[in-house]
């Protein structure tokens, strides 16, 4: 159980275009989705907090507008990278929290992550 | 604000040999979870352990265990007798609680272990 796909796994596209990556909780109802960033040879930073049906909480520091999260539903969360630079390429990863799960109530699955490619 | 120190950069010791990561946290809350997540070179995380702060108790799992201390805010990881396949970025991580659950889970940088053959 607690299963966190995402897709793509990787990317490349060409400076200046959108790419959307989407984070799926197969086996469960996320309530709460969170979008992490990691660059090669570093750690994981929080980017924002997305809950189902309400406007994403962003990380001080990351664009809203240049990332746009939407959390439509319990078991979909998307994130879109708009008009990527470069500087973007990095490994994003999503994780899922369901508070309904007894005795893991706050512990996040992770997807397997994806990794962006911008020319 | 929340902060996890990974002094450790890279660790490399020879198969067999014990080995401890060590984490340092530092927060205001008296509410907190902690967390060691392993990252084999594919990048997923794997999910190691979950403490929250009332529970002082250390664990064992296996050939892993974990020291939990609050009084030195540390939360420290060790493996015995290390295998070739432990190798990875182990990360340690802390989240607040939030007013509807956990926060998200703020990173140490990492700890490189290296298990030689």
């Amino acid at each position: 159980g607690a299963v966190v796909s995402q897709h793509p796994s990787w990317v490349i596209c060409k400076s200046g275009t959108s790419v959307k990556i989407e984070c799926r909780s197969l086996d469960f109802q996320a309530t709460t989705m969170f979008w992490y960033r990691q660059f090669p040879k570093q750690s994981l930073m929080l980017m924002a907090t997305s809950n189902e049906g309400s406007k994403a909480t962003y990380e001080q520091g990351v664009e809203k507008d240049k990332f746009l999260i939407n959390h439509a539903s319990l078991t979909l969360s998307t994130l879109t990278v708009t008009s990527a630079h470069p500087e973007d390429s990095s490994f994003y990863i999503c994780s899922a929290r369901d508070p309904h799960l007894p005795g893991v109530t706050d512990t996040q699955y992770f997807g397997p992550g994806t990794r962006l490619t911008v020319l | 604000a929340q902060k996890v120190t990974q002094a450790q950069t890279e660790i490399s010791v020879v198969e067999k040999e014990d080995v401890t990561l060590d984490c340092v946290y530092e927060t205001r809350d008296t509410t907190y979870y902690l967390f060691w997540y392993k990252q084999p070179p594919s990048g997923e995380l794997v999910f190691l352990i979950r403490r929250n702060s009332f529970d002082e108790q250390n664990e064992i799992s296996g050939r892993y265990s974990w020291n939990f201390q609050k009084s030195t805010s540390s939360f420290n990881f060790t493996i015995t007798a290390s295998q070739v396949v432990d190798s990875a970025v182990y990360f340690c991580a802390l989240s607040e609680e939030g007013g509807g659950g956990a926060d998200g889970l703020t990173f140490g940088k990492g700890t490189h272990l290296i298990i030689q053959p």
